[in-house]
């Protein structure tokens, strides 16, 4: 079946342009989240969307970086004013509920943002 | 959250098993522990979780100490495909911000054919 899809596959920009990228889980998952992978870096947490419940926002990094969720489906992690230090690869992840610890997350392939 | 400790890296044949540790002694009694791999280029997939008792399903299968501070993930018979980056994450079983995967480091896994 079809899993998670997230576009662009790539995305190249420059300092100081608004970036938006894209998340389509999979059908039926009430949960969300978003991650982030810099160069060398562990993955880290920035938000979870839960049906219509508020996100957890507590990980973004700062108020540059925005997310929502329209229609508890597809979501859209958009950054404002890009600097160099956002240059990762998102990830996005889906499951069919969230704190029961047996759900497990379905990530997709990610998009590598790269800031000139 | 629990702390965790893998080795960087290792090494296998194919077809050899494998065997994966990974320290986890502030876990907590009801954490329970992941296991995620990231394969080249692709967002991580899960792999196997446990509790208390030893673990089994089609990918791998999973030890985890009878004091439940350290853990090992198994691959049986490694192949090509199993090269990626496996992460060892302690999960609380419910409430909280037990959504949040807390990914380390990891152990990069190399395969020779």
């Amino acid at each position: 079946g079809a899993g998670v899809s997230q576009s662009p596959s790539n995305k190249v920009t420059e300092k100081g342009k608004d970036v938006e990228l894209r998340c389509d889980p999979i059908s039926g998952h009430t949960a969300l989240y978003w991650y982030r992978q810099s160069l060398g870096q562990g993955l880290e947490f920035l938000i979870y969307f839960q049906g219509n419940s508020a996100p957890d926002k507590s990980g973004l990094p700062s108020d540059r970086f925005s997310a929502e969720r329209t229609g508890g489906s597809v979501s859209t992690l958009t950054i404002q004013r890009t600097q160099q230090e956002d240059s990762a690869v998102y990830l996005c992840a889906s499951s069919q509920g969230s704190t029961e610890t047996y759900n497990e997350q379905f990530f997709g392939p990610g998009t590598r943002l790269t800031v000139l | 959250d629990a702390k965790t400790t893998q080795p960087n890296s290792m090494e296998s044949n194919e077809e050899e098993p494998v065997h994966l540790p990974c320290n986890h002694s502030t876990i907590s009694g009801t954490d329970y522990i992941h296991w995620y791999r990231q394969l080249p280029s692709q967002g991580p997939e899960y792999v196997i979780h446990g509790l208390t008792s030893n673990v089994n399903n089609r990918m791998a299968s999973l030890a985890i100490a009878e004091d439940r501070k350290s853990s090992t993930l198994i691959l049986h018979r490694a192949t090509l495909r199993d090269a990626a980056v496996y992460y060892c994450i302690p999960r609380p079983d419910s409430g909280g911000s037990n959504y949040k995967l807390t990914f380390g480091k990891g152990t990069l896994l190399t395969v020779n054919p």
